[in-house]
């Protein structure tokens, strides 16, 4: 069965704090996509990041960095000194070779200033 | 480059009603997904299509139909409406489908 976990309902933190969000996946296939997506309060979601199976290097872009492990079956997304424009429900996705992207059920980021 | 345009934004159905909802893909993306989007269940995978054949079906009653047109837009229709229809409707669109997934605004569709 392929599933991907947010444990995460809701997190709120203070400005400049750092955050991390959790995402844990089940699938048996070996080759898969990860992603993670963005839906600020407008509602449209957007893209972040994709990691490929055979990829375990963490990445750093800005603020933002991923950490993949496959031996926990995570990958977890930290944003470091969080701003306000940080608030916005956060989801993580998997492909895999059943051709379809399943997404988790989001976690609600708030950014208290 | 115009982005993933979705048609119309808001709707107001009543049970019974049908619905067509409308996508317009980014210029050069073939892969067109659905999906639906309540506070309950989430991002629930509708279907996909890509060069007018749907490859990949969720687990939605046969209410819920697609279909994508030569020019890659594509159309959802769902039809005899129930109350729990009403959600937020997703198309996204992309090049292949290990693709990152870009987002229309979504229709957001209201049956009373």
């Amino acid at each position: 069965a392929q599933k991907v976990t947010q444990a995460q309902t809701e997190i709120s933190v203070v400005e400049k704090e750092d955050v991390t969000l959790d995402c844990v996946y089940e699938t048996r296939d070996t080759t898969y996509y990860l992603f993670w997506y963005k839906q600020p309060p407008s509602g449209e979601l957007v893209f972040l990041i994709r990691r490929n199976s055979f990829d375990e290097q963490n990445e750093i872009s800005g603020r933002y960095s991923w950490n993949f492990q496959k031996s926990t079956s995570s990958f977890n997304f930290t944003i470091t000194a969080s701003q306000v424009v940080d608030s916005a429900v956060y989801f993580c996705a998997l492909w895999t070779s059943y051709d379809k992207v399943i997404f988790g059920p989001g976690t609600s980021l708030s950014v208290i200033p | 480059k115009a982005g993933v345009t979705q048609t119309p934004r808001y709707l107001i159905k009543t049970r019974g009603q049908q619905v067509t909802l409308s996508c317009s893909p980014i210029s050069g993306h073939r892969s067109v997904s659905w999906y639906q989007q309540t506070p309950g269940q989430g991002l629930q995978f509708l279907f996909e299509y890509f060069s007018e054949t749907q490859r990949n079906k969720g687990n939605f009653p046969g209410r819920f139909s697609g279909r994508q047109f030569s020019n890659s837009r594509s159309e959802m229709n769902v039809s005899t409406l129930e109350l729990g229809d009403s959600a937020l409707y997703l198309c996204a669109s992309s090049f292949s489908s290990t693709g990152e997934l870009f987002f229309g605004e979504g229709s957001r569709l209201t049956v009373l």
